[in-house]
C-alpha cells in the first residue's frame, strides 16, 4: 500500500523547536519531489516547503523562511521538517504529501497529519 | 505570488443535487489546477489534476473545467458521502498556493 507517515509532533512551548518526520512507503521515494503542507484548526490548508528527488531544490513559504528546514533521506525513505523558534501561531496539523509527477505537480499521496501545538 | 480565490464559501445543498464551485487565480496558472476533498479530521484527498483529469478511484460524478485564471468543480449528483470541504490548488508556480475552501453541507 502505498502510504506516508507522519511522526513527531507534540506540545512545544514557544521559542523551542521540532523535528517532524514521513516515512514512505509503497513507492519509490527517491522517485518523488515532496511537499509539507499545514493545516491550522478550523483554518484552510497552507503549502510550506517542498524539496525535489536530488535535494537540488528546496523551497520555503515566506512565512517561515528562516525557521524551518526540509530535507530527505532516499535511502530511509524519510522526509524530515525542522522547525525552530515556534510561535503560538504555528500550531497546526502538519501534512507531508507527495507530488504526483505526471499530474501536473497535483498533490496525489497524503500522510494523516502531525498535530503541533506551540503553548507555554 | 499567486492567488486563489473560491466562491462560495459555503453552500447548502441536497443528495441528487448539481453543486457548482468556482476557483479563480490572481494570474494565468494554464491548466495548472488541483481539486481536493477534505473532510473533519482527515488528510485532503487529490479529486482532480489538471483542470479536468480525474483521479485514479474518483467517481465520476466530479468533473472539473476551465483554464488561464477561472475554474470550476462540478458535482453533478451529490452523494452523502460528498459533504465536505473542497480546495482547489495551483502548482503552476511556488508558492503552491491554495483556495480559502468551499463548505459543503446537507440542507
Amino acid at each position: 500500500e502505498v502510504q506516508l507517515v507522519e511522526s513527531g509532533g507534540g506540545l512545544v512551548q514557544p521559542g523551542g523547536s521540532l523535528r517532524l518526520s514521513c516515512l514512505a512507503s509503497g513507492f519509490t521515494f527517491s522517485s518523488y519531489e515532496m511537499n509539507w503542507v499545514r493545516q491550522v484548526p478550523g483554518k484552510g490548508l497552507e503549502w510550506i516547503s517542498y524539496i525535489d528527488t536530488s535535494v537540488n531544490i528546496i523551497k520555503y513559504a515566506d512565512s517561515l523562511k528562516g525557521r524551518i528546514t526540509i530535507s530527505r533521506d532516499n535511502a530511509k525513505n524519510s522526509l524530515y521538517l525542522q522547525m525552530n523558534s515556534l510561535r503560538a501561531e504555528d500550531t497546526a496539523v502538519y501534512y507531508c504529501a507527495r507530488d504526483g509527477r505526471i499530474l501536473h505537480g497535483a498533490f496525489d499521496i497524503w500522510g494523516q497529519g502531525t498535530m503541533v501545538t506551540v503553548s507555554s | 505570488d499567486i492567488q486563489m480565490t473560491q466562491s462560495p464559501s459555503s453552500l447548502s445543498a441536497s443528495v441528487g443535487d448539481r453543486v457548482t464551485i468556482t476557483c479563480r487565480a490572481s494570474q494565468s496558472i494554464s491548466i495548472y489546477l488541483s481539486w481536493y476533498q477534505q473532510k473533519p479530521g482527515k488528510a485532503p484527498k487529490l479529486l482532480i489534476f489538471a483542470t479536468s483529469s480525474l483521479q485514479s478511484g474518483v467517481p465520476s460524478r466530479f468533473s472539473g473545467s476551465g483554464s488561464g485564471t477561472d475554474f470550476t468543480l462540478t458535482i453533478s449528483s451529490l452523494q452523502p458521502e460528498d459533504f465536505a470541504t473542497y480546495y482547489c490548488q495551483q502548482t503552476y508556480s511556488i508558492p503552491f498556493t491554495f483556495g480559502p475552501g468551499t463548505k459543503v453541507d446537507n440542507k
